[in-house]
Parts: C-alpha cells; structure tokens; sequence
C-alpha cells in the first residue's frame, strides 16, 4: 500500500537558516510526488512536484526538493528561511486508484521560525 | 488564488443533520476530488469524479455522497452527522484522470454540535 511518512512533527529553525523537511515514501511504480504547504486557516498550495526527469526540482517561494530513489525520500530545503515560511507543510504521493488516482499524504510537518 | 472555488468557508450544524458541500474547479480541470482533514486522520482522500464519473472511492462513509454535474461542479453530501464528522472539507481539481497535479480550493469548515 502506498503511504508517506513525514518524521519531524514540529521544527523551528531562525529566520536566515537553512530548511530541511524530510519526507519517505513507500509506492510500488514509479512516484509522483508533491509538496503542498498550508498556511493557519487556508488552503493547500502547490510548492513544487516531481513527476520525471531531473531529480532535483525547484519550486516556488525558493523552495527546492531533490528526488532520491535508492533512499524512497523526497527532501524539501530552502537556503534562507523566512518569517513568512512557518506554516505546514505536507508531502504527497500521487497513486494509481481504481479507475482514477488519489493522493496519499504525510502526516504533515509544522515550521516555526523564530526571530 | 489556486481558482478553485468552495462554498460555504464555514458550516455549523447539529448531530443527525444532513449539509451540502459545494466546488468549482478551475477552468478547463476535468476531475474533481473531495479530501477529509481531520486531527486525527489527517489528510484523507474520500472520492474523484472525472467528467460527470466516479473514477476512485477512498475512506468515505456510506453516510456519505458526491457526484459532479455537467458544468463540472461537484457537490458532497454529508447526512446523518455526527461530532466526529467536524472537519475541514477540501476539494481539488486537475485536468486529466490520471496521475495530474492537482490544486486545491479553500476547504470548507465543517463543525457538528
């Protein structure tokens, strides 16, 4: 069965620091993978996916993942933190499904920045 | 704005009730998909429609239903509430069936009293 496991609940890191959020999947074909972020009270939004190709894929707001097969990880990182990142964010697998697909999320993990 | 449009952003009824839940796709975005965010679920996929279709069915309860009409909008039926349905209700659209990126409207607030 498909699944995704996000391992850190909560980190904080400072504003200027570098990110790092870990996400392992387990899929038996080959994956689509998705980074959504949530910010309190909103919708997901779209920061980048991982469909083929080059394996390290940029996204929006400066946000990169790197697609790593041999590990089943999908790592998302960002260079410089900024206030305006602390939110949450959720890793996804794109799978196959009866006649459609679904996508199978992490549990999700929680950004603060501190100042 | 991902162009997905859900009504209401809140809700507020009562254990044994039934409540519409409404979604727009984007333009163009043929599947329309219904997602549960609970506390302790998490993120749950519930059902996709594609094109008027039911295409995958997930963790969704027989208490509940959707289907999608010929402008594309769709529409989840809650009935029969209880405390443990309060959650927040996310719809998604993509183009294709398959395997597509899918944006997110959003959500709608469900709270059982």
């Amino acid at each position: 069965a498909q699944s995704v496991t996000q391992p850190d609940i909560h980190i904080t890191v400072s504003e200027g620091a570098s990110l790092e959020l870990r996400c392992n999947y387990s899929y038996g074909a080959t994956p689509y993978l998705f980074w959504y972020v949530q910010s309190p009270g909103q919708g997901l939004q779209l920061l980048l996916k991982y469909f083929s190709g080059d394996t390290l894929v940029q996204g929006i707001k400066g946000f990169e993942a790197e697609f790593k097969r041999s590990q089943s990880s999908f790592n998302l990182r960002k260079p410089s933190v900024h206030w305006s990142d602390a939110a949450e964010y959720f890793c996804a697998v794109g799978a196959l499904w009866e006649y459609g697909n679904k996508l199978v999320f992490g549990a999700g993990t929680i950004l603060r920045v501190k100042s | 704005d991902s162009g997905v449009t859900q009504t209401p952003k809140h809700l507020i009824t009562a254990t044994g009730q039934r409540v519409t839940l409404r979604c727009s796709p984007r333009s163009g975005d043929l599947s329309v998909y219904w997602y549960q965010q609970s506390l302790d679920q998490g993120l749950q996929f519930l059902i996709q429609y594609y094109n008027g279709e039911e295409r995958a069915k997930g963790n969704i309860l027989e208490r509940f239903s959707a289907q999608q009409f010929p402008d594309l909008h769709s529409e989840l039926n809650l009935s029969s509430l209880e405390l443990g349905d309060s959650a927040l209700y996310f719809c998604a659209s993509s183009v294709n069936r398959g395997f597509d990126t899918q944006y997110f409207g959003p959500g709608t607030r469900l709270t059982v009293l």
